[in-house]
């Protein structure tokens, strides 16, 4: 079974840093592309940052440029999200997403449950 | 990165049709055919339900088809069940080989 767990979330004070993991299993993890999404409350959802298999190809949604990284492990089969200058804006669930395919284009197949980030 | 455009809601009745629209630009919806819809129980993760425009992947039910024309794509549920009452959400890839969503649509079904 395909499974994706996020960790990481907490409460963090604004300007602080969170880095939030998600482990990944069930797949061949270095085949796909890798996504971060959020569910801000009371809002839709918003794509923050994928990253092709091989590490390659990454994108960010304006709002997080120069403050997120994303990375990922492919030997651990993990995805990571650095959160660096967190804001109150960025206070969502943020859900780690398996790509259809290789590259980033390919939409999101595979969800995790999310972690909770609350910058306060 | 302007989202794309969806009605906030729709509702229909049981074994009725129902369509969402979602509006883009020449950017994302209308250049590519990387467009993919996510339905979302509350408390729930999203479920990929189309994607490519038109694929259903599978164990997802036939009742649900996607299209597109121009810069605007829609989902079309038929024969609606009680269980699709849910939001759902469009997606588009865009020139800037980024993903932008839709605001969402909440569907209920009367």
């Amino acid at each position: 079974e395909v499974q994706l767990v996020e960790s990481g979330g907490g409460l963090v004070q604004p300007g602080r840093s969170l880095r939030l993991s998600c482990a990944a299993s069930g797949f061949t993890f270095h085949d796909h592309a890798m996504h971060w999404v959020r569910l801000a409350p009371g809002k839709g959802l918003e794509w923050v940052s994928g990253i092709s298999w091989n590490s390659v190809s990454i994108g960010y949604v304006d709002s997080v440029k120069g403050r997120f990284t994303i990375s990922r492990d492919n030997a651990n089969k993990s995805l990571y999200l650095q959160m660096n200058s967190l804001r109150v804006e960025d206070t969502a669930l943020y859900y780690c997403a398996k790509g259809h395919a290789w590259g980033t284009s390919g939409s999101m197949d595979v969800w995790g449950q999310g972690t909770t980030v609350t910058v306060s | 990165q302007s989202a794309l455009t969806q009605p906030a809601s729709v509702s229909g009745s049981p074994g009725q049709s129902i369509t969402i629209s979602c509006i883009g630009t020449s950017s994302d919806v209308g250049s590519y055919n990387l467009v993919s819809w996510y339905q979302q129980h509350p408390g729930k993760a999203p479920k990929l339900m189309i994607y490519e425009v038109s694929n259903r992947p599978s164990g997802v039910p036939a009742r649900f088809s996607g299209s597109k024309s121009g810069n605007t794509a829609s989902l079309t549920i038929s024969g609606l069940q009680a269980e699709d009452e849910a939001d759902y959400y469009c997606s588009s890839f865009t020139s800037s080989s980024t993903w932008v969503f839709g605001g969402g649509t909440k569907l209920t079904v009367l």
